[in-house]
């Protein structure tokens, strides 16, 4: 599976959208971007994933450039609650197989007041 | 839904002893996997069971690891004997179905190894 690097750490003020970039330069056309995340202390928690076009749900949205090699995962209106180390993860899906989910060292986006 | 169920939640034990962590997927979910958190390692994968079939085991540090699924509703991790740098948080996942379907954590259980 490529390799993704995510900056270590980000801030970002209560009620402000909350970016979090993702670099997978060597991403191949089979892999899917994943989101999870972990709460302190909690299991990971999914958050969403894409393969080349932008995703939206109740949590989060998720932009892959045109040519894949980057992504950002945005959180509309950061509360306290998204405090948390979200994992980019690239993952091969083929056929009947499961890519594994590899993480990395995430970056901690801390939501202040 | 109850989510999935890991006990014990924690648990402390001195070196050589057996452990055994236990989980409970989600019903319904058929596929498995065990991780192991750590600071120095990170989140790795451990062994992934589909359909109570182990796929993947290949996470698996040692042969004093081992790991079980006899019915879709339970798997077991096994450690024996035990060494202070088995000492993590285990977590056990479960999803539906193979490909990208997202996989759901328990809390984790803290294991310390003294």
């Amino acid at each position: 599976d490529a390799k993704t690097t995510q900056p270590p750490s980000m801030d970002c003020a209560e009620g402000r959208a909350a970016n979090l970039p993702c670099n997978h330069s060597t991403i191949s056309g089979n892999e899917y971007v994943y989101w999870y995340r972990q709460i302190h202390s909690q299991g990971p928690q999914y958050i969403i994933h894409g393969l080349k076009n932008n995703e939206t749900n109740e949590m989060a949205s998720l932009i892959i450039t045109e040519d894949r090699k980057s992504s950002t995962l945005i959180l509309p209106h950061a509360t306290l609650r998204d405090t948390a180390v979200y994992y980019c993860i690239v993952r091969v899906i083929s056929g009947g197989s499961q890519g594994n989910l590899i993480f990395g060292k995430g970056t901690k986006l801390s939501v202040k007041p | 839904d109850a989510g999935v169920i890991q006990s014990p939640r924690h648990e402390v034990t001195e070196m050589g002893q057996e452990v055994t962590l236990r989980c409970k997927p989600i019903s319904g979910h058929n596929s498995l996997f065990w991780y192991r958190q750590t600071m120095m390692r990170g989140l790795e994968l451990l062994i992934y069971f589909n359909n109570n079939v182990p796929i993947d085991d290949s996470g698996m540090p040692e042969d004093r690891f081992s790991a079980k699924m006899p019915n879709a509703s339970f798997s077991t991790l096994k450690i024996q004997p035990s060494e202070p740098r088995d000492s993590a948080v285990y977590f056990c996942a479960s999803s539906l179905g193979r490909g990208y379907n997202e996989q759901f954590f328990g809390p984790g259980t803290r294991l310390t190894v003294l």
